[in-house]
Formats: structure tokens, sequence, C-alpha cells
């Protein structure tokens, strides 16, 4: 397992048009995080999956947001009608057991880095 | 909502010197992790914290959880160019939906001139 994947790295976009995100989570881990982060700034939370069950979803994602993980293993974003404040890194982080806290962390991706025109 | 205020923002200083940024919070979490990031990258995650009081030492960082669990300090001895970076603190929800969701602070910009 090389860690979590996510594609494209890059995506330039013209305003109001659809675009979706890919992430493969490290494989034993159950749980599969989304962020968006702006330069310079911390993540901000989007949403997060417990095997494939969407648990929460941030008050600040609009309707245009949806995220899905249907087996379990590879999740995917879409933002529809996109718009220039969606321009952003996107993250996504799998974690392993959230009871073993001593080793509790965040595996990052690389992220998508979306830019919209 | 759990909020992480951390400072300073930006932090430019010359090899050799020591820092401390700081993570404060007015809520409990279950653990505190620190992170490194790069441009272009996703953060790695650096140490994480679990016990209020507890110091853990990484070569030349020393990070320390508050007693209440809601603050968090990590200190870089005889910085270096190669400690450039964002680095980011990041709590993680104590109870029901939130436990294990990670908050993270703003983040501060740490650029080590040689």
């Amino acid at each position: 397992d090389t860690g979590v994947s996510q594609d494209p790295r890059h995506k330039i976009t013209k305003r109001g048009q659809n675009v979706t995100f890919r992430c493969d989570p490290i494989s034993e881990h159950n749980r599969l995080y989304w962020y968006r982060q702006t330069l310079g700034q911390g993540p901000e939370f989007l949403t997060y999956f417990q095997n494939e069950a969407q648990l929460e979803k941030s008050r600040l994602l609009s309707d245009r947001f949806s995220a899905e993980r249907p087996k379990g293993s590879f999740s995917t974003l879409e933002i529809q009608r996109t718009e220039q404040g969606d321009s952003a890194m996107y993250l996504c982080a799998s974690s392993l057991n959230v009871l073993a806290r001593e080793n509790y962390g965040y595996t990052f991706g690389s992220g998508t880095r979306l830019t919209v025109v | 909502t759990q909020l992480l205020e951390q400072s300073p923002q930006f932090l430019s200083i010359q090899e050799g010197e020591n820092l401390t940024v700081y993570c404060n919070s007015s809520s409990v979490f279950s653990s505190l992790q620190w992170y490194r990031q790069e441009p272009g990258e996703g953060p790695v995650l650096l140490v994480t914290v679990v016990t209020g009081g507890e110091v853990k030492k990484l070569k030349r960082l020393t990070f320390q959880f508050g007693d209440a669990r809601k603050d968090s300090s990590l200190h870089i001895t005889a910085a270096q160019p190669g400690d450039t970076g964002l680095y980011l603190c990041a709590g993680a929800g104590a109870g029901g939906t939130s436990y294990g969701k990670l908050t993270f602070g703003q983040g501060t910009i740490l650029t080590v001139h040689p």
C-alpha cells in the first residue's frame, strides 16, 4: 500500500462546469475524510465516512457538493456548477482505528488543486 | 464548534535560532496532532499527544500537551532551513460523531534563512 492517492492532482475548469475528484485511502483504514484548504491556511473540514456511511457533513458545504464512498473503499467528491470561490486544494485523508489514540493521526493524500476560471 | 487558535501566523528566523508555536482552544480534545506541510503536498503527521501534560521529543522538536488537553506547543531548537514549511496543529474531537474528527488551526508559516 503506497498511501493515500488522489486523482487528478490538478484540475482547471470553467465556472459552471461540474468536476469530480477521486480518493483511494489506505486499504485497512475505515475512516475517510475530505478537507478543503486555501493558500497558507489550515484545512477546513468538509465531510467524512466511516466505511460506506457518511457520518458528518459540514454546514458550510453547499448543496452543490456531494461525496460518496459506495463500497467503503475509494471515495469521490463532486462539485456541481463550480464557482470561482471553489478554487482551493481539496485534500483527502484516511485514518486507522480511532480507538488507538496513541498512534492516531491522518494520512493525507497530495491533494487535488482546483482552479475555476 | 471546536476552534483552534494557532500563533504566530508567520515566523521568519535565521538558522540556529529557537522558536515556539502555540495552539490554543477553549475545547477539550481527545488527542492533538502536529503536522508539517510543504507546498503542493498534503500535511504529514509529526506527532500525536494524548495525555494532559505530556511532552514528546522528536530530534530538535519538542511537543507539549496542556494539562487540561486544550492547548499545545511546538518548540524547535536550532532551526535549520529544512524546517521551513507550514506547521499545523489539529485537535481530535472528544465525543459523538466528532470523535476522531480533526479540527485544524490556521497554521504557522515558518521560514528559516541560511
